[in-house]
């Protein structure tokens, strides 16, 4: 069984680009949450979809956003990129048993 | 808001050694899992356990609910388990979103 698969891995951006990251969950789960980790504000909720809908959002600006197609794969976007935006992004999806199943991540960089 | 908080923020072992990290939280959850994340940053899924007792070969948890806390064990110590542990929480309204604590950061020495 297939696990979560987020692409890219790896990202290096300029200040005021934007950014679209990409999470196909594990298949059947149609549950997927974002999170951004930091060193120093460690895990946050980003927000999460269910069935193409956003059911919640963490307490991030506007610039972030995303949308969760009817195959459940998940992408964020983030623009007008700012310097603090660098972080892991993490994507999970969520079957009937409501554990949570993480991607690899991807690491963003922006300078 | 529900805090989640874990101990000891850090910790250096010999390998074999046996180790207890600890996870309080403030609030009623439905759900609470034990995480461990590899210097790769993957995070893999050690135990979904809101309740009760659970066992995975060297590593076992334990959720008290009603006292709202969770230990996770780690037996006979590996290099390998070198990383950071997490224990994150959903509360009982259910909003989707897991809270995290601050980790507990596991250093192995051979």
């Amino acid at each position: 069984k297939a696990g979560v698969t987020q692409t890219p891995r790896y990202l290096i951006k300029t200040r005021g680009q934007q950014v679209t990251l990409s999470c196909s969950p594990i298949s059947g789960h149609r549950s997927v949450s974002w999170y951004q980790q930091t060193p120093g504000q460690g895990l946050q909720f980003l927000f999460e979809y269910f069935s193409e809908t956003q059911r919640n959002k963490g307490n991030f600006p506007g610039r972030f956003s995303g949308r969760q197609f009817s195959n459940s794969r998940s992408e964020m976007n983030v623009s007008t990129l700012e310097l603090g935006d660098s972080a892991l992004y993490l994507c999970a999806s969520t079957g009937d048993n409501y554990g949570y199943t993480f991607g690899s991540g991807t690491r963003l960089t922006v300078v | 808001g529900i805090q989640v908080e874990q101990s000891p923020p850090d910790l250096i072992l010999q390998e074999g050694a046996n180790s207890t990290l600890r996870c309080n939280f403030s609030d009623s959850v439905n759900n609470l899992q034990w995480f461990h994340q590899n210097p790769w940053g993957q995070l893999i899924n050690l135990f979904y356990i809101p309740s009760g007792t659970k066992q995975n070969g060297r590593l076992s948890a334990t959720t008290v609910a009603t006292e709202r806390y969770s230990l996770l064990y780690i037996s006979s110590s590996q290099t390998t388990d070198s990383g950071v542990y997490f224990c994150a929480v959903e509360l009982m309204d259910s909003n989707y979103q897991l809270i995290w604590g601050a980790g507990t950061k596991l250093i192995i020495k051979p």
